[in-house]
Formats: structure tokens, sequence, C-alpha cells
């Protein structure tokens, strides 16, 4: 049981697609997070959700479209993504989003576009 | 801007020795935060051990301790008594204290010979 759980595992997507990423948390924290990892590359920070507002948008696409229903759960919507998206996208949650909260982070999701 | 470096994309130890991870890091503020993160095949990132900047002490979690230089802004995670369970990726990782998100380095790959 991690505490943070993220569906699918691996999702393979044709560029023309809809599809959507989800994260549940069961730790009772109020913060959520997505992050993009690349090959190489270091974490990404793409959105921070605070009490399902959200309070961080760094520079994402449009073609991202994140939704935070209740503080238990956060989705990434997708539409029309590229090649160079592809990607392992992990979610995450601490008690609140000051820096000083140590995050518990979700498996990932493995996204593959063709 | 606030970055985190490590300089050994690669590192490898034999079964029950000591390997030390280098991460160095820059920034401003005073009050700051680093932390370990361990990421096995199974893609999970784990919190290792975390750092307060403004205490003296280095921190330490069973094997795994810091070797927090504040003044050369440096921080390595230094791993006693290897376990082949302890072959991952580890990421260094920085925030403030008001900030809403942590900035990685590009990770070490550590790999335990039996």
């Amino acid at each position: 049981e991690t505490g943070v759980t993220q569906t699918p595992r691996h999702l393979v997507m044709g560029m023309t697609n809809k599809k959507s990423l989800k994260c549940e948390q069961h730790l009772g924290h109020n913060a959520m997070y997505w992050y993009k990892q690349s090959a190489k590359k270091p974490l990404e920070l793409m959105f921070v959700y605070s009490l399902e507002e959200r309070v961080e948008n760094n520079s994402v696409p449009s073609r991202f479209s994140p939704e935070c229903p209740n503080s238990s759960h956060l989705f990434l919507h997708l539409h029309t993504l590229q090649p160079e998206d592809s990607a392992l996208y992990l979610c995450a949650s601490s008690p609140h989003h000051r820096g000083n909260q140590p995050q518990h982070f979700g498996d990932g999701t493995r996204l593959s576009i063709l | 801007a606030q970055t985190v470096t490590q300089s050994q994309p690669e590192m490898s130890v034999q079964e029950a020795e000591t390997v030390t991870l280098s991460c160095t890091y820059d920034t401003s503020e005073s009050d700051y935060y680093l932390f370990w993160y361990k990421q096995p095949p199974s893609r999970q990132m784990i919190l290792v051990i975390r750092q307060e900047a403004y205490k003296q002490q280095n921190a330490t979690e069973n094997r795994f301790s810091v070797n927090f230089q504040k003044a050369a802004k440096s921080f390595s995670l230094k791993i006693s008594d290897s376990q082949l369970g302890d072959a991952a990726m580890y990421f260094c990782a920085y925030t403030t204290g008001s900030a809403r998100q942590l900035t990685f380095g590009s990770g070490t790959q550590l790999t335990v010979l039996p």
C-alpha cells in the first residue's frame, strides 16, 4: 500500500486521442502534485493543487489539463499530445503545499505517444 | 534560480561496502530543506532522508546518513553496509520553507554488486 495510487500504470495513445491519468491518495493530505519525468532529465513539476485549488502551473501546454475534484483525487486530462510528451508521469501528495513537507509519490503512469 | 547538481550519473558499490553520492545546490535563501529520494525499478519515489538547513547536525536514518556542508552548499548521501535492495536511482532535491515545489537533480543510478 503506497498511500498514493496511480492508474493506469501504462498508457499508449495516438496523438489525436483523449485520455486521463488518475491519482488517488489515502494519506489525508491537502496538497497534490503532477510531475513529468523524462529520460536523463530532472523531474519537472507540472501542477500543484492545495485544498483543491490550483496554486502552481509551471508553463505547461494546454494539451495537459488537470482536475482536482477533492483533496484525495487528482486527474490529468490529455488531448492531442505530441511524441515529446512520452514520459513517466508521477503524482505526489503532501500534508500541505509548503516546501518543507515531504512528498509521497505514486508509482507513476508510463505514457507513450505514437 | 535554485539549481541542484548531481555530478555522478552512475555509481557502483560492492555489497556490504560504503558508497557516497554527491549533490551540490545553489541558493541565496537561508531557510531551506534538502532531501534524498530513491527510485527503484518499481518507479515509486521513496523519501530516504531529509535535512533542515538550520540544523547543523547531519541527518541519519539507519544505514543512510548525509554530510551537509552549508558553506560549500554540498549535501552528500552516504550508504553504509550496502544491500542489493539499495540499487536504484537516487535524486537529491531542494526546497525553501515557503516554496510550493521541489527542485530535483538529474539523479545518480546506483548499482550494488553481489
